[in-house]
């Protein structure tokens, strides 16, 4: 079955510093997805990237940044230069066939 | 503004009651999918619905049920209320695809409604 790992609970940072937001899934498919949402305090959940499976090349979008390695089943997400508008709950999901699981998420509070 | 629209925003009621939760779709989006966020159980997938049509089930109640109208909004109707279906409730939608809309399009959420059961 599938799983989603996000281990760390709470990651607080003071602004400028880069972060990095941990996920690894568990999957017996060859062809699945995964991706990242931000849930600001505001409770809306904002979609930030989508992969695919055969798709290893690693993505930037500004500050932010994704790596992801099959090898070791990882999907993780970087921000650089972190400011406090990015305190926010970070959710990793997966999904295959028809069925999306979500990571526990991860609180990031970045102080200034 | 992800373009989804969920009424009402927030919802209190009592155990062993019925409401129904709206969702409009972004223009254009064929699927609706359905969720449930609460504290002890997090994010998690109910079901979801492609031009009318049930697409995929996750852990939804018998309780819970669902459907997708011709004009493409859907409602999520919960009966026999219990206090641990307290949660926030989204909604999310997403394009037309080659796929024909699995659960891996990628899907623009609605704000939410906050259900509240004493």
């Amino acid at each position: 079955a599938q799983k989603v790992t996000q281990a760390q609970t709470e990651i607080s940072v003071v602004e400028k510093e880069d972060v990095t937001l941990d996920c690894v899934y568990e999957t017996r498919d060859t062809t699945y997805y995964l991706f990242w949402y931000k849930q600001p305090p505001s409770g809306e959940l904002v979609f930030l990237i989508r992969r695919n499976s055969f798709d290893e090349q690693n993505e930037i979008s500004g500050r932010y940044s994704w790596n992801f390695q099959k090898s070791t089943s990882s999907f993780n997400f970087t921000i650089t230069a972190s400011q406090v508008v990015d305190s926010a709950v970070y959710f990793c999901a997966h999904s295959s066939a028809s069925k999306i699981i979500f990571g526990s998420g991860t609180r990031l509070s970045i102080r200034p | 503004d992800s373009g989804v629209t969920q009424t009402p925003k927030h919802l209190i009621t009592a155990t062993g009651q019925r409401v129904t939760l709206r969702c409009s779709p972004r223009s254009g989006d064929l699927s609706v999918y359905w969720y449930q966020q609460s504290l002890d159980q997090g994010l998690q997938f109910l079901i979801q619905y492609y031009n009318g049509e049930e697409r995929a089930k996750g852990n939804i109640l018998e309780r819970f049920s669902a459907q997708q109208f011709p004009d493409l909004h859907s409602e999520l109707n919960l009966s026999s209320l219990e206090l641990g279906d307290s949660a926030l409730y989204f909604c999310a939608s997403s394009a037309p695809s080659l796929r024909a809309g699995g659960t891996g399009d990628t899907q623009y959420f609605g704000p939410g409604t906050r259900l509240t059961v004493l």
